[in-house]
């Protein structure tokens, strides 16, 4: 599977837009691009993933970029509680698991 | 619909001390995974199970780590003998299938080695 690179920290204002970047330039044609957040204590929580189009649900959306070789989180109005380590991930859907890196730990304030 | 339990949330013990953990998937998921988490990194697999078989074991330290997954539902992990490096949160996880990348994960528990 791809490698991902993140930034390790970034901060936000609460009520701001949240984006977090991830570069996956060695990512293949077959290749998903998953986002987990895992806030103090807990595991891991599914985000949103994508494949080549922009996705959008209730958590965020993901913008990945036309040739695919980056992609970016958007947290549209953050709040306190969006503080957390966010996680890129690339996977195969071959029913390989999900390789995590060490993430972004995104510190959102008042 | 209930999350993934497992139990127990915190435990210390004192180095060469067996422990085990357990895990409860979400009911329905045929694929589950235990995950491994030092602190200030992000979860590393140790096995990941299809139903009742371990199809992914390779980053499992078998010398003193196994796994089991009975009747492909409940999992459980033990340690032993533990030794001070253990010291971890260990995450298990649920999924529907083996080609999901959407997994559910508990809340770990976290292991203190003394």
């Amino acid at each position: 599977d791809a490698k991902t690179t993140q930034p390790p920290s970034m901060d936000c204002a609460e009520g701001r837009a949240a984006n977090l970047p991830c570069n996956h330039s060695t990512i293949s044609g077959n290749e998903y691009v998953y986002w987990y957040r895992q806030i103090h204590s807990q595991g891991p929580q599914y985000i949103i993933h994508g494949l080549k189009n922009n996705e959008t649900n209730e958590m965020a959306s993901l913008i990945i970029t036309e040739d695919r070789k980056s992609s970016t989180l958007i947290l549209p109005h953050a709040t306190l509680r969006d503080t957390a380590v966010y996680y890129c991930i690339v996977l195969n859907q071959a029913g390989t698991a999900l390789i995590f890196g060490k993430g972004t730990t995104l510190s959102v304030s008042s | 619909e209930a999350g993934v339990v497992q139990s127990p949330r915190y435990k210390i013990i004192e180095k060469k001390q067996p422990v085990a953990f357990w895990c409860n998937p979400i009911s329905g998921h045929n694929t589950l995974y235990w995950y491994l988490q030092n602190l200030g990194q992000g979860p590393e697999l140790l096995i990941r199970y299809e139903n009742e078989e371990a199809v992914d074991d390779s980053q499992l330290p078998k010398d003193r780590f196994s796994a089991e997954r009975l009747k492909g539902v409940d999992s459980t992990l033990k340690i032993q003998p533990a030794e001070l490096g253990d010291s971890a949160v260990y995450l298990c996880a649920s999924s529907r299938d083996r080609v999901t990348g959407e997994l559910f994960f508990g809340e770990g528990s976290r292991l203190t080695v003394l």
